[in-house]
């Protein structure tokens, strides 16, 4: 069955440190990526999606994600984190062929001064 | 530009209780979407419409129903409001399909007693 992992339910890192948010997934076909960002009391906004071609996609806010085939990973990553980047990370597979959009649990980030 | 906007923000139910969450969206979109948020849990996609005049159920319908009333408009009735039922309900829109992005209200926080 398809399904998101996001292995860290919440990750604390330093302002102005580098940042990794990981996401596996499990999907038979080449999947439709995407990671949304979600601020307290707010709805979820995209950061970027991967469909196809290269594999490092670059998103807003500085943000990047890697597609890894044979690893099944789309890991989120940002070389320094802002305290405005506090908030819940969501990696999430599209099924092709459909219009269902498969949301893992979520990361929430906590960023210390 | 309003995008994507939920009524009301907060309700509170008592076991029992009948309420109708409403979700408009102004950008056109074809497909519209209910999604339940719990902790730890993801988004569960409750029920989508694909283009209006069409609604298909997701992945945890049971206890919902849904219109897609036009173009714009997509309700979401609870018949018998249960505590199970006790969440944030989060409406989306897109072009249509699994592989262009989401954009989502702000969210109905629900509490059921």
């Amino acid at each position: 069955a398809q399904s998101v992992t996001q292995p860290d339910i919440h990750i604390t890192v330093s302002e102005g440190a580098s940042l990794e948010l990981r996401c596996n997934y499990s999907y038979g076909a080449t999947p439709y990526l995407f990671w949304y960002v979600q601020s307290p009391g707010q709805g979820l906004q995209l950061l970027l999606k991967y469909f196809s071609g290269d594999t490092l996609v670059q998103g807003i806010k500085g943000f990047e994600a890697e597609f890894k085939r044979s690893q099944s990973s789309f890991n989120l990553r940002k070389p320094s984190v802002h305290w405005s980047d506090a908030a819940e990370y969501f990696c999430a597979v599209g099924l092709a062929g459909g219009f269902k959009t498969i949301f893992g649990a979520g990361t929430r980030l906590f960023v210390k001064a | 530009n309003a995008g994507v906007t939920q009524t009301p923000k907060f309700q509170v139910l008592k076991t029992g209780q009948s309420m109708t969450l409403q979700c408009a969206q102004d950008m056109n979109h074809n497909s519209m979407y209910w999604y339940r948020q719990d902790p730890g849990m993801g988004l569960r996609l409750i029920y989508y419409s694909a283009s209006e005049g069409t609604t298909d159920k997701g992945e945890v319908p049971n206890g919902y129903n849904v219109s897609r009333l036009n173009k714009r408009e997509f309700s979401l009735r609870l018949e018998s409001a249960a505590p199970s039922q006790t969440s944030v309900y989060f409406c989306a829109s897109n072009g249509g399909g699994h592989d262009t992005e989401a954009f989502f209200g702000q969210g109905t926080r629900l509490t059921v007693v």
